[in-house]
């Protein structure tokens, strides 16, 4: 089992719309968990952390559950600048800030 | 501005031709790691550094070096390269020991391919 999965998508929505990603990681020692950003062939960038109550970060909202071991990222209302790729990361527990990266769950808005 | 800098972002070159790949960075961070990112795969750690002078390695370092001589600057060096290490690479660097897990600065990312 990978330590962090995600859907690949693509998820294609329409501008405005609301999408929901989710990502499941396998360390339950796990504690430090992130949303980077990733433009086409460009370097990730951070988008938010994710906290354990959850988090929001103007149209972006990011969801923790230690229970199922899954984190979320929402999106509302979505411009054409939010296509891109994102990066599900959580730090791995047997390494000094070692973190895993999922593959990333690609986003296309459209008109 | 704060940034991290890699350098060639784009190379060609033949199997066994030693390279290396320069990072820099301007932000005084201790800890530095190089990525390898491929198709399915997603981002893969090659070697860390938590400071000068110490380097260990991560999930993926077969066929590379690498150096911490300054705080700065952390090379990854193909001594003999082959075509399965064509791949996009990126240096990041963080805060270290009293900032565990915060944000990772990537560079612009290096394009190798290996004939």
């Amino acid at each position: 089992r990978k330590e962090v999965e995600q859907d690949p998508g693509p998820f294609n929505v329409p501008e405005g719309a609301t999408v929901a990603f989710n990502c499941t990681y396998s360390n339950s020692a796990s504690q430090s968990f992130f949303w980077y950003r990733q433009d086409c062939r460009k370097e990730p960038k951070l988008l938010m952390s994710v906290y354990s109550s959850g988090n929001e970060d103007g149209r972006f909202t990011a969801q923790l559950n230690r229970a199922s071991q899954y984190i979320s990222l929402l999106i509302r209302d979505s411009k054409l600048s939010d296509s891109a790729t994102y990066l599900c990361v959580v730090n791995s527990p047997t390494g000094f800030q070692k973190l895993v990266f999922g593959t990333g769950t690609r986003l296309l808005v459209s008109p | 501005e704060a940034q991290v800098t890699q350098n060639p972002r784009y190379l060609i070159t033949v199997t066994g031709k030693k390279l290396t790949v320069t990072c820099s960075q301007n932000m005084n961070h201790e800890y530095m790691s190089w990525y390898r990112q491929d198709p399915g795969l997603g981002l893969r750690q090659i070697y860390y550094s938590m400071n000068v002078e110490v380097t260990d390695k991560g999930d993926v370092p077969e066929g590379y070096k690498v150096s911490r001589k300054e705080k700065r600057n952390f090379p990854l060096i193909l001594e003999s390269p082959s075509p399965n290490q064509t791949s996009l690479y990126f240096c990041a660097s963080s805060l270290g020991l009293r900032y565990t897990f915060r944000e990772q600065f990537f560079g612009p990312g290096t394009r190798l391919t290996v004939l």
